[in-house]
């Protein structure tokens, strides 16, 4: 099946500070990225979402950034709380087909209180 | 809203035999669900796409005489691992689409289950 990477980089970041995620993503005709949250033991769950026609996007303490150019993707969370630890994972519409979503290695973020 | 479940959430079974798992959509219809499997450590691979009424669609490289997937009704897709071995150990993962949907790739996902092959 499509996935991406077989790695789990991880991220510790001081409560309180602002969190960076990144995400390379590998099909350039991609049209949305999403990502999500995953808690141990538990199923993704959606944090943001950005279109390609877009750069930025904003929700609550949470920013994504999109760069076409070198196809890089990163989410902001901003004053990271303990309930912020979990793995994040970036994701893209399928290069083969435009409605399945494929989902990036992940990043572990782990909050220090 | 959009509360997806899956049952079982975990499961332990013996080598050879057959396991099914459960994907319904509680306050929604789902004319697509889609299913992942998730090794530690590792990122969702996505392994088939259930759409309800037709065959699934399966992921290359997935065996879709192992991976038996149906789809009865527009809230519920079940999973089964036929004859299975310890390498099937896994987390599988479902997640389902809305009809009629706010985006086309909206999709919301189970809370998983642990499949342990002995």
């Amino acid at each position: 099946g499509e996935s991406v990477g077989l790695h789990l980089p991880t991220l510790s970041v001081q409560e309180g500070d602002n969190s960076i995620i990144n995400c390379a993503y590998s099909n350039s005709a991609s049209d949305y990225f999403i990502w999500y949250k995953q808690e141990s033991g538990k199923g993704p769950q959606f944090i943001i979402d950005i279109r390609s026609n877009m750069d930025k996007r904003q929700g609550q303490r949470v920013t994504v950034l999109l760069n076409k150019t070198v196809k890089h993707l990163s989410l902001q969370i901003a004053a990271t709380q303990p309930g912020d630890s979990a793995v994040y994972f970036c994701a893209e519409n399928g290069a083969t087909s435009y409605d399945k979503v494929i989902f990036g290695p992940g990043t572990s973020l782990s909050v220090i209180p | 809203g959009a509360v997806v479940s899956q049952h079982p959430s975990w499961v332990i079974c013996k080598s050879g035999t057959s396991v099914k798992i459960e994907c319904r959509s509680l306050d929604f219809q789902a004319t697509t669900m889609f299913w992942y499997r998730q090794f530690p450590k590792q990122s969702l691979m996505l392994m088939a796409t259930s759409n309800e009424g037709s065959k699934a669609t399966y992921e290359q490289g997935v065996e879709k005489d192992k991976f038996l997937i149906n789809h009865a009704s527009l809230t519920l897709s079940t999973l089964t691992v036929t004859s299975a071995h310890p390498e099937d150990s896994s987390f599988y993962i479902c997640s389902a689409r809305p009809f009629p949907g706010l985006a086309f790739y909206e999709q919301y996902f189970g809370p998983g289950t642990r499949l342990t092959v002995t």
